[in-house]
C-alpha cells in the first residue's frame, strides 16, 4: 500500500506553545489529506480535510484557528496546534487519499503523532 | 443514532478459533467500506475493503449486505497476531471516511 509519513513522532511541550505536526505521502501525490485526533480507548474523530491549494475543511466543533492547516503542495500537509494547552493532549494522525483505477479510494494513515502538553 | 456502530466487544478467544465482527452504518448513501485494524499506540491499517459480492483474502472474510447496511468481518483460525482493534470504516457520497468506534480482539494462548 501507499506510505504517508508523519513528524514529529512525539512531542511534548509547555503549555502556550505552538506545535507543527508534518504530513507527507511519499510515493504518491495527495490532493486531499485527512487530519483525525484520537483520545484514549476512542475511536478517531476527524478534525478537518485539507486540499491542495485551498483551504481546509474543519469538522464541527473544531476551532480553525486553533488547528491551523495548510496544504502547500501534493505531497505535504502540515497541522499547526496553536496556544496549546493540557487538553489538546492526543494522538494526531494524517491520512491520505490515494484514488486508483477501479479501486474505491483508500485512505493510508501516517504513524501519528503523540503530543503530550504540560 | 451514530453513523457507524460495531460490536462492543471486548472479544477474547483462544488461538485457532473463527471470530466475527459486527458492523451497522446508518447512512443508506454511503459508497465504500472497509476493515482496519489498530494496533495500540499506533496508526490504522488497511485491513481489506468490502465489496458488494463479499471478498476473501485468506483467513479473512468481509460481507456487505446493503439492504440491511451491514457489513461484517470474518477471522478463520485466529492466530495471537490477530490481536489488535477492528474498525469498521464508511466512505459516504462525498470524500468522508467515517470510523466506527471499534472492536477489541485478543487472542489468547
Amino acid at each position: 500500500g501507499a506510505v504517508v509519513s508523519q513528524h514529529p513522532s512525539w512531542v511534548i511541550c509547555k503549555s502556550g506553545t505552538s506545535v507543527k505536526i508534518e504530513c507527507r505521502s511519499l510515493d504518491f501525490q495527495a490532493t486531499t489529506m485527512f487530519w483525525y485526533r484520537q483520545f484514549p480507548k476512542q475511536s478517531l474523530m476527524l478534525m478537518a480535510t485539507s486540499n491542495e491549494g485551498s483551504k481546509a475543511t474543519y469538522e464541527q466543533g473544531v476551532e480553525k484557528d486553533k488547528f491551523l492547516i495548510n496544504h502547500a503542495s501534493l505531497t505535504l500537509s502540515t497541522l499547526t496546534v496553536t496556544s496549546a494547552h493540557p487538553e489538546d493532549s492526543s494522538f494526531y494522525i494524517c491520512s491520505a487519499r490515494e484514488r486508483l483505477a477501479g479501486e474505491p479510494d483508500t485512505q493510508y494513515f501516517g504513524p501519528g503523532t503523540r503530543l503530550t502538553v504540560l | 443514532r451514530k453513523e457507524v456502530e460495531q460490536d462492543p466487544g471486548p472479544f477474547n478467544v483462544p488461538e485457532g478459533a473463527t471470530v466475527a465482527f459486527n458492523c451497522t452504518y446508518s447512512n443508506s448513501a454511503s459508497q465504500s467500506f472497509f476493515w482496519y485494524r489498530q494496533d495500540c499506540r499506533k496508526e490504522p491499517k488497511l485491513l481489506m475493503s468490502v465489496y458488494s459480492s463479499g471478498n476473501e483474502d485468506g483467513r479473512f472474510t468481509a460481507q456487505l449486505n446493503r439492504a440491511s447496511q451491514y457489513i461484517s468481518l470474518l477471522i478463520r483460525d485466529s492466530k495471537l497476531s490477530d490481536s489488535a482493534t477492528y474498525l469498521c470504516v464508511v466512505r459516504d457520497y462525498g470524500q468522508n471516511f467515517v470510523f466506527g468506534p471499534g472492536t477489541r480482539l485478543s487472542v489468547l494462548p
